[in-house]
C-alpha cells in the first residue's frame, strides 16, 4: 500500500504570502491519479487539482500543483483568508483503492 | 446543479449497525462511481470504498473489508453505506463524493468531485 506523507504539519503565513506544501508518495504514482482537497472547519472536502496540476472547475489560478514520481506539491501563490484551511492529498492506487495524506494546515499567523 | 444530499445524524450503541443515505441529483447516477469516506473528530480523511452505481460492484478498503457494505437504488438514485458491529473508533463523520474516472489522451484520472455534507455517526454506550 502506498502511504502518503504531507509536510509541514502546519504552516503559519500571512495573507499576501506565497504557501508551499508537500506530499510525499512511499513509492511512485502517476501523476494522473493524484489529487488535492482543501477542508475548511465543519465543511466538507473541495477538490482543488486532479492530476497533479489540472485545476478543478471554478479554482482561482492562485492554486496550483506541480511534481511527479514520489513528490508533488501544492502551491498557493499568494494567500487569500478564505484559503487558511487544511489541504489534503490523495493517491489512487494499488488494488484500485484511494488513500489520503495526514493533511497541511494553513494558519494565520 | 450536481448535488449529494445525506441522511440525518445517528447516535448508536456499540455492536449496532448504522445505514447512512446519499441521494444524488444534477447528473446521472450510473455514470459515476461514489465514494465513502470518514472523518473521526480532529483527524485525517480515511477512505472506506466505492460503489459503481451501474453494476453495483464494490471495492472496499482492506481495513473495512467484511465490516462496511455498499450498496445503491438506482430507481431513487441514493447510495448507502452499511456499517456493523459498531465501536466508539467508529464515531465520525461519514462523506459520500462522486467519483470521477476519466480517460484524457490515453491517461487516467481519479478523484472525487463532489462531495455530500456529511453524516455525523456517534457511537456511544
Amino acid at each position: 500500500e502506498i502511504v502518503l506523507t504531507q509536510s509541514p504539519g502546519t504552516l503559519s503565513l500571512s495573507p499576501g504570502e506565497r504557501a508551499t506544501l508537500s506530499c510525499r508518495a512511499s513509492q511512485s504514482v502517476s501523476s494522473s491519479y493524484l489529487a488535492w482537497y482543501q477542508q475548511k472547519p465543519g465543511q466538507a472536502p473541495r477538490l482543488l487539482i486532479y492530476g497533479a496540476s489540472s485545476r478543478a472547475t471554478g479554482i482561482p489560478d492562485r492554486f496550483s500543483g506541480s511534481g511527479s514520481g514520489t513528490d508533488f506539491t501544492l502551491t498557493i501563490s499568494r494567500l487569500e483568508p478564505e484559503d487558511f484551511a487544511v489541504y489534503y492529498c490523495q493517491q489512487y492506487g494499488s488494488f484500485r483503492g484511494f488513500t489520503f495524506g495526514p493533511g497541511t494546515k494553513v494558519d494565520i499567523k | 446543479q450536481v448535488q449529494l444530499v445525506q441522511s440525518g445524524a445517528e447516535v448508536k450503541k456499540p455492536g449496532a449497525s448504522v445505514k447512512v443515505s446519499c441521494k444524488a441529483s444534477g447528473y446521472t447516477f450510473t455514470g459515476y462511481y461514489m465514494h465513502w469516506v470518514r472523518q473521526a473528530p480532529g483527524q485525517g480523511l480515511e477512505w472506506m470504498g466505492w460503489i459503481n452505481p451501474n453494476s453495483g460492484g464494490t471495492n472496499y478498503a482492506q481495513k473495512f473489508q467484511g465490516w462496511v457494505t455498499m450498496t445503491r437504488d438506482t430507481s431513487i438514485s441514493t447510495a448507502y453505506m452499511e456499517l456493523s458491529r459498531l465501536r466508539s473508533d467508529d464515531t465520525a463523520v461519514y462523506y459520500c463524493a462522486r467519483g470521477v474516472q476519466l480517460e484524457r489522451l490515453g491517461y487516467y484520472y481519479y478523484y472525487m468531485d463532489v462531495w455530500g455534507k456529511g453524516t455525523t455517526v456517534t457511537v456511544s454506550s
